[in-house]
């Protein structure tokens, strides 16, 4: 069965601090991998995606995420973060067809 | 310049009376999707449409229907809402099994 756990469901930095969020992923096959951010009272939007080839992935606004398939991880990494990033992050794969699955979620909260 | 959009945006609705969420799309993609997402718990794939072709997700209620009249629009439709089913319901499209675009989404009080 697939499934997506993030591990923290809450985080607190300070502006400039750096982030690592973690996501581990359940699946025996070929996967695609995505984060997702929801920012406040807005939609989810894509941060960053992989499918193949080099598994450091760069996304948006300076996020960027490691593919290792030996530890079925996908943390999403920022060397410093804004107040502007407070969100909830959603980190999420995609088996064989069109279904996603999604983890529960992490919500960061970035104190000015 | 709104991609996918949802309506109403809230939705206020008694126990037990039919309910249908809109959901447009300007993308013209061929793959239509609806979440369910409750609070603090991860969005969970009810159905999508490819095409006009209807894939239901083996657990999702019976309550839930859908229906897409054409490429730009997909109606979620609940018979009849109970209490478990108020959440945010997201709407989200994709090209083939390209990225997926997600909407506002549409938060469904059930009274």
């Amino acid at each position: 069965a697939q499934s997506v756990s993030q591990h923290n469901h809450h985080v607190i930095l300070s502006e400039a601090a750096s982030l690592e969020l973690g996501c581990n992923y359940s699946y025996g096959g070929t996967v695609n991998l995505f984060w997702y951010v929801q920012y406040p009272g807005q939609h989810l939007q894509l941060l960053l995606k992989y499918f193949s080839g080099d598994p450091l992935v760069k996304g948006i606004k300076g996020f960027e995420a490691e593919f290792i398939k030996s530890k079925f991880s996908f943390n999403l990494r920022k060397p410093s973060v804004q107040w502007s990033d407070t969100a909830e992050y959603f980190c999420a794969l995609r088996g064989g067809g069109f279904k996603t699955i999604f983890g529960a979620g992490t919500r960061l909260f970035v104190k000015a | 310049d709104a991609m996918v959009i949802q309506n109403p945006r809230y939705q206020v609705t008694q126990f037990g009376k039919p309910v249908t969420l809109s959901c447009s799309q300007t993308l013209n993609h061929n793959v239509m999707y609806w979440y369910q997402q409750k609070s603090s718990q991860a969005p969970k794939l009810l159905f999508h449409y490819y095409d006009k072709d209807f894939n239901n997700e083996a657990d999702t209620p019976d309550n839930f229907q859908s229906r897409r009249p054409n490429t730009s629009f997909c109606f979620l439709d609940i018979r009849s809402p109970g209490l478990g089913d108020a959440a945010m319901y997201l709407c989200a499209t994709s090209r083939e099994e390209e990225t997926q675009y997600f909407g506002p989404g549409t938060r469904l009080l059930v009274l």
